[in-house]
């Protein structure tokens, strides 16, 4: 059963243009969300996360916001750069829990 | 700070035959997981440790996977024998516990295995 799901497999915006990646989760239990981001042939590198008490948690040019009520979170990439091209994961935990995540989304970012 | 570092980073063998991964956390992290990770989907836990111990092992195919993290750090995956359907790659993350009491995992290079 699949907790953690990302809907969208592929995602493309032209540089400059703001990104959203989106994340949909079941368990109300979770009380802490991850955004990684993943290289070909390179480990999830952590971006930013977000805890349950809050609904926005901003770092530089990436924004996570959290709906509690709709279970659904997303990450928003202003302004999006070539660099950012990558494939992004969602994952979401509870305190001393195993961390679930999604299927990944993979951005393009069009120079 | 030295990230978390997997060794080796590919390895090919032969089915049947045993693989051993070999993964050293981040220092000071006393949370250690090994995943599973398949093209085009997210990991997927096989292990989880705190400290020497392992507290979740309940997703680790025991009868040809084995884990060990011996003194708490370092930590060893084997598979033996080793199917086709065990080619992935495997990520080792550690964690580490911030004020608020939530974990925020970091993770290791990978290592690809392909099984022919």
């Amino acid at each position: 059963d699949q907790q953690v799901k990302q809907n969208s497999p592929s995602l493309s915006v032209q540089e400059g243009r703001i990104s959203i990646l989106n994340c949909d989760y079941t368990n109300s239990m979770f009380d802490y969300f991850l955004w990684y981001k993943k290289y070909p042939a390179e480990g999830p590198t952590f971006l930013i996360s977000i805890s349950s008490i809050k609904d926005k948690n901003e770092d530089g040019r990436f924004t996570v916001f959290l709906n509690k009520s709709a279970k659904h979170l997303s990450l928003h990439i202003v302004p999006s750069q070539p660099g950012d091209s990558a494939v992004y994961f969602c994952a979401a935990t509870y305190t001393g829990n195993q961390f679930y995540f999604g299927t990944g989304t993979s951005l393009t970012v069009i120079p | 700070e030295a990230g978390v570092v997997q060794s080796p980073r590919y390895k090919i063998i032969e089915k049947k035959q045993p693989v051993a991964f070999w993964c050293n956390p981040i220092s000071g992290h006393n949370t250690l997981y090994w995943y599973l990770q398949n093209l085009g989907q997210g990991p997927e836990l096989l292990i989880r440790y705190e400290n020497e111990e392992a507290v979740d092992d309940s997703q680790l195919p025991k009868d040809r996977f084995s884990a060990e993290r011996l003194k708490g750090v370092d930590s060893t995956l084997k598979i033996q024998p080793a199917e086709l359907g065990d080619s992935a790659v495997y990520l080792c993350a550690s964690s580490l516990r911030g004020r608020t009491g939530q974990e925020t995992q970091y993770f290791g290079p990978g290592t690809r295995l392909l099984v022919l």
